[in-house]
């Protein structure tokens, strides 16, 4: 069982439109990160969010943090096709080391 | 800063054969892990460290051994290679817990097993 669902799993969009990418679980998570990886690369670290609710914005990238700290968000306005990449979200249950990642969402923006 | 360094970046093996995939960062990190990569499965953890002389196992450890002799060190072994290990793997590390640090990754070893 997945600990952490990624969807959707490909996005193909014009330059220009928004998008969102959900980041789901039925544990609840201390915090969880989001990560960006380009072809032949490792994942780079784009957010970490902590509290319930809480709401982090990277340039044109906005994150949120469910409530109930079970779930995740991450939009992008006016996608730019600089922002094409893997998108995945990180987590680990509370007091574990193990820090697992979803399947990844893969975003290709056309320009 | 070199930050995590691994090697070899690509490798070819044959089914049985053993080889290590090195690992280093020199950010005096304590919290190391490897994860592997395959196609429409993301990354998953196969082993981590919390320090040295400390090793855990991930989601996915059967065919792989670790160790972590010193703080800066952390080496993937495959013993008895499989066509099933064919992917690329990662490295990475990290300050500390990881909700207050991010983990940092190397570009990581493509290996094909045959």
């Amino acid at each position: 069982t997945q600990l952490l669902e990624q969807s959707p799993q490909f996005l193909s969009i014009q330059e220009g439109e928004n998008l969102t990418v959900y980041c789901n679980s039925s544990s609840v998570f201390s915090s969880l990160q989001w990560y960006r990886q380009e072809p032949g690369e490792g994942p780079v670290l784009l957010v970490t969010v902590v509290t319930g609710g809480e709401v982090k914005k990277l340039k044109r990238l906005t994150f949120q943090f469910g409530d109930a700290r079970k779930d995740s968000s991450l939009h992008i306005t006016a996608a730019q096709p600089g922002d094409t990449g893997l998108y995945l979200c990180a987590s680990a249950k509370g007091g574990s080391e193990k820090l697992v990642f979803g399947k990844g969402m893969k975003l290709t923006v056309n320009p | 800063n070199a930050g995590v360094t691994q090697t070899p970046k690509f490798q070819v093996l044959k089914t049985g054969q053993s080889m290590t995939l090195q690992c280093a960062q020199d950010m005096n990190h304590e919290y190391m892990s490897w994860y592997r990569q395959d196609p429409g499965m993301g990354l998953r953890l196969i082993h981590y460290s919390v320090g040295a002389g400390i090793t855990d196992q991930g989601e996915v450890p059967n065919g792989y051994n670790v160790s972590r002799s010193t703080t800066e060190d952390f080496p993937l072994r495959l013993l008895s290679a499989a066509p099933s290990q064919t992917s690329v793997y990662f490295c990475a590390s990290s300050y500390g817990q990881y909700n207050n640090s991010p983990l940092h990754f190397g570009n990581g070893t493509r290996l094909t097993v045959t």
